[in-house]
């Protein structure tokens, strides 16, 4: 069965410097996500990309953040300048169709640790 | 916010008994949908309910939905150890393609 799959599975960085996370989304996809869940929170939506462009973004997904679909196949998510508050763990998801209605796939995601 | 909380927070039965955890959102929904994650592990979809539908089945999952309350259940039959897990409602909008997730229920199924 397809899955998302999400590298690397654990990032440590230093407060300050740029991380890019790395997703490749199931290949016949057209909704693709990012999602964090600090430890022991819930999951929070930060953005959506929908034919090559953010469908929407949360009040979390700042100027420090931006994605990318590079090469058609990889779906990334870059924080410019890491705060100690950016730890989390990060899940990449995608969608079959358009809109909410549909199931989404996840990855078993990136944990971020800025030390 | 859009999305409420789940309760319990955290459901311990025994292997066989039933589960019932219970979503509430605030605002009105397109559609409900729960989700499972293991530790450690990415979330998995396990069913999803349309706001105009009133209880949905799949295998051993009973979900229903009620709009005049905003809220949900997910009711797990003859629990097995393999249940033990953290479960998850999320809220879908026909404005948005985003979904709002709980809080979650965590189950531990003893043996």
């Amino acid at each position: 069965e397809p899955e998302v799959t999400q590298t690397p599975s654990h990032q440590v960085t230093q407060m300050g410097q740029e991380v890019i996370l790395r997703c490749v989304p199931i290949s016949n996809h057209l909704y693709f996500y990012w999602y964090r869940q600090i430890l022991g929170q819930k999951v929070e939506f930060l953005v959506s990309f929908y034919n090559n462009e953010i469908s929407e973004k949360s009040e979390i997904f700042d100027d420090q953040f931006s994605v990318e679909r590079p090469d058609g196949s990889n779906f990334t998510l870059k924080i410019r300048s890491t705060k100690l508050e950016d730890s989390a763990m990060y899940f990449c998801a995608s969608g079959p169709g358009t809109g909410s209605a549909q199931p989404q796939h996840f990855g078993d995601g990136t944990r971020l640790s800025i030390l | 916010s859009q999305q409420g909380e789940e309760d319990p927070q955290a459901l311990s039965i025994q292997e066989g008994e039933n589960a019932t955890m219970n979503c509430s959102y605030k605002t009105s929904i397109n559609n409900l949908q729960w989700y499972r994650q293991n530790s450690g592990r990415g979330l998995v979809h396990l069913i999803l309910i349309r706001s105009n539908e009133r209880e949905k089945h799949s295998g051993r999952l009973r979900v229903t939905l009620d709009t005049s309350k905003k809220s949900s259940s997910l009711l797990i039959t003859a629990s097995r150890a393999a249940d033990t897990a953290s479960y998850f409602c999320a809220s879908g909008y026909s404005s948005a393609s985003k979904i709002i997730f709980g809080s979650g229920t965590r189950l531990s199924i003893r043996p």
